[in-house]
């Protein structure tokens, strides 16, 4: 199975300051024939189910906010809040979705400094 | 409005049967690939299965194959985890989602149920 690591387990940043997190994955997730990177992103605030921020790598879920973008190729990928706001204090988990079964990363738990 | 709403979940001893049940709105149910997700009590995110819109193909993580199984019924837009012969480590909320790359198998998950509890316990 494609193990998918997240980095730093938690982060604290303060309120319109960038923050960025990391997701790394055992196995590329770049489709050449697709020319795709199979992996997305998705936020879950406490007693929530997750939501749909990313997929494709970099393409934006329609009413996700633009400050929310994802970056990066094959192995590791990168999720950027350009400016922190209260509401975005949540946990953030990467998925690829290049191999079965799917997997999901540990999460990363975004706090306000 | 889009929505899947799961229920069935409690409390079940170790060895164990469930079935939950998940029901969809809002959109063509029987045009998607449909996922179970589940999450452990303060624990990440684990994909259990899916299914193809017409049932030809199913999929399971390991821990659950022999098990548990995942079925859907298009024309009550329904989808179902069967779960047999549970243990304490399926104690989760699990999760009904859609897949919304309707050609592929290999998709993120765009629309998510509120969850059922599941606790297998003794």
């Amino acid at each position: 199975d494609t193990v998918m690591t997240q980095s730093p387990d938690s982060l604290a940043v303060s309120l319109g300051e960038r923050a960025t997190m990391s997701c790394k994955s055992s196995q590329s997730l770049f489709y050449s024939s697709t020319k795709k990177n199979y992996l997305a992103w998705y936020q879950q605030k406490p007693g929530q189910p997750p939501k749909l921020l990313i997929y494709w790598a970099s393409t934006r879920e329609s009413g996700v906010p633009d400050r929310f973008s994802g970056s990066g190729s094959g192995t590791d990928f990168t999720l950027t809040i350009s400016a922190l706001q209260a509401e975005d204090v949540a946990v953030y988990y990467c998925q690829q979705y290049y191999s079965s079964p799917s997997t999901f990363g540990q999460g990363t738990k975004l706090e306000i400094k | 409005e889009v929505q899947v709403v799961e229920s069935g979940g409690g409390l079940v001893q170790p060895g164990g049967s469930l079935g939950l049940s998940c029901a969809a709105s809002g959109f063509t149910f029987s045009n998607y690939w449909m996922s179970w997700v589940r999450q452990a009590p303060g624990r990440g995110l684990e994909w259990v299965a899916h299914i193809k819109k017409d049932e030809s193909e199913k999929y399971y993580v390991d821990s659950v194959k022999g098990r548990f199984t995942i079925s859907r019924d298009n024309a009550r837009n329904s989808l179902y985890l069967q779960m047999n012969n549970l243990r304490a480590e399926d104690t989760a909320v699990y999760y009904c989602a859609r897949a919304p790359r309707q050609d592929s198998s290999y998709s993120w998950l765009d629309i998510w149920g509120q969850g059922t509890m599941v606790t297998v316990s003794s």
